[in-house]
């Protein structure tokens, strides 16, 4: 089963920022929080990751709390083209023996024009 | 550098046939994922492949099969085909570290959408 929860769906209106939160209150120490995103019908995105650390790349932020049970997706700017479904997945990072992903049912971001 | 291909794009078989995928990955990438989507399941994993050997393996029948070539590409068999396994087949590539350890990320391909009738 996944270890995360979303909400199911969220409205973001275009050019605002989209916040997506993830809950993952059993969170290990050592698993990472992943982000993909999956725009209809097509192969999941890998967009970011971290531990601990917020982290910010050139697709998106990311918010970890400091307990680390929580932690938000930020889209700075959304577009059309980010409607999509986002997943939040934790799992052992780099250097483990599998690269399963444990999906949960995602969040549906809808960007309103 | 060319995305993970997969072929066919889209199938139409009949229940009590039997279908093989195909997934070419990443140039260099070894390791190979196969998940299937389905609106009611979600996306599952089915099974990883490194180096020509399964190393990891879902919780589905065993009419659901793959295997992987020394070239790194990977095939996926279904047997006897039922109802409920029309669904999007997702493979993923990725480049593994020394000795097959994961990576950080994960490239799919854009699947192969099966209809069993």
């Amino acid at each position: 089963d996944a270890k995360t929860t979303q909400p199911p769906s969220m409205d973001c209106a275009e050019g605002r920022a989209a916040n997506l939160p993830c809950n993952h209150s059993t969170i290990s120490g050592n698993e990472y929080v992943y982000w993909y995103r999956q725009i209809h019908s097509q192969g999941p995105q890998y967009i970011i990751h971290g531990l601990k650390n917020n982290e910010t790349n050139e697709m998106a932020s990311l918010i970890i709390t400091e307990d680390r049970k929580s932690s938000t997706l930020i889209l700075p700017h959304a577009t059309l083209r980010d409607t999509a479904v986002y997943y939040c997945i934790v799992r052992v990072p780099r250097g483990g023996a599998t690269n399963k992903l444990i999906f949960g049912t995602g969040t549906l971001l809808a960007v309103q024009p | 550098k060319a995305g993970v291909t997969q072929t066919p794009r889209y199938l139409i078989k009949t229940r009590g046939q039997q279908v093989t995928l195909s997934c070419s990955p990443i140039s260099g990438h070894r390791s190979v994922s196969w998940y299937q989507q389905t609106p009611g399941q979600g996306l599952q994993f089915l099974f990883e492949y490194f180096s020509e050997t399964q190393r990891n393996k879902g919780n589905f029948p065993g009419r659901f099969s793959g295997r992987q070539f020394s070239n790194s590409r990977s095939e996926m068999n279904v047997s006897t085909l039922e109802l409920g396994d029309s669904a999007l087949y997702l493979c993923a590539s990725s480049f593994t570290l020394a000795g097959g350890l994961s990576t950080d990320t994960q490239y799919f391909g854009p699947g192969t959408r099966l209809t069993v009738l």
